[in-house]
């Protein structure tokens, strides 16, 4: 079974701190990793994207993937509560599957 | 000049009847993909059409078909509703094993 875990929270923070979420999965073959995030009645939208172990920065978004220990986490600096929503881990799984595995979802509380 | 779009919004039924949601994206992207979303909000992949052909059918129900027109829609028909299918119906498309792009969904409402 091909799984993807995430701590459901809620993650409270208060407003300009980091927040970390992390994620794990299981398939070692998998190729392609991604954030999303999921605002109360919207639908997922994609925050990050990484393919290659190490970090990626995009403004105050940082994913990184260690392949090793099979995890991809998120971090968000200077968080403020417009970023207050559920996170979504998504994995591409090995074997030439294009069909994303999504976690359950970590929910983020910034508060003022 | 809306990505994905899906329709209707919100569709309330009584259990037994037959409905469908539509599904169109102007990406030109290679794959299209239906996502049940429950109260608890795990998103579950239901299909997954490339090029219009089938290709995942996750142990969903055979009340559940998906019809793909052309590269561009992708629908989902539903016989004999029941009350657990009451969930929120997400389209999605995407290149090939990169980002997808998500409809604003469907909430489902089975009386």
């Amino acid at each position: 079974q091909k799984e993807v875990e995430q701590n459901s929270g809620p993650l409270s923070v208060p407003e300009g701190a980091i927040a970390s979420l992390n994620c794990t999965y299981s398939d070692r073959g998998s190729q392609s990793f991604f954030w999303y995030r999921q605002y109360s009645g919207k639908s997922p939208e994609l925050i990050m994207s990484i393919y290659s172990n190490g970090d990626k920065e995009d403004g105050r978004f940082t994913a990184q993937l260690n392949k090793a220990s099979q995890y991809v986490s998120l971090l968000i600096r200077d968080s403020q509560p417009s970023d207050s929503a559920t996170y979504l881990c998504a994995v591409n799984m090995g074997g030439g599957s294009y069909i994303p595995t999504f976690g359950r979802g970590t929910s983020l509380i910034v508060h003022p | 000049d809306t990505a994905v779009s899906q329709t209707p919004k919100y569709l309330v039924t009584q259990m037994g009847n037959d409905k469908s949601i539509k599904c169109e994206q102007n990406l030109g992207h290679d794959t299209m993909y239906w996502y049940k979303q429950d109260s608890k909000k795990f998103l579950k992949i239901m299909f997954s059409y490339n090029n219009k052909e089938l290709i995942i059918n996750e142990t969903v129900p055979n009340r559940f078909s998906p019809k793909s027109p052309d590269k561009a829609h992708l629908n989902l028909h539903i016989n004999s509703l029941e009350l657990g299918d009451s969930a929120v119906y997400f389209c999605a498309s995407s290149p090939r094993d990169q980002e997808q792009f998500f409809g604003p969904g469907t909430r489902l409402t089975v009386l």
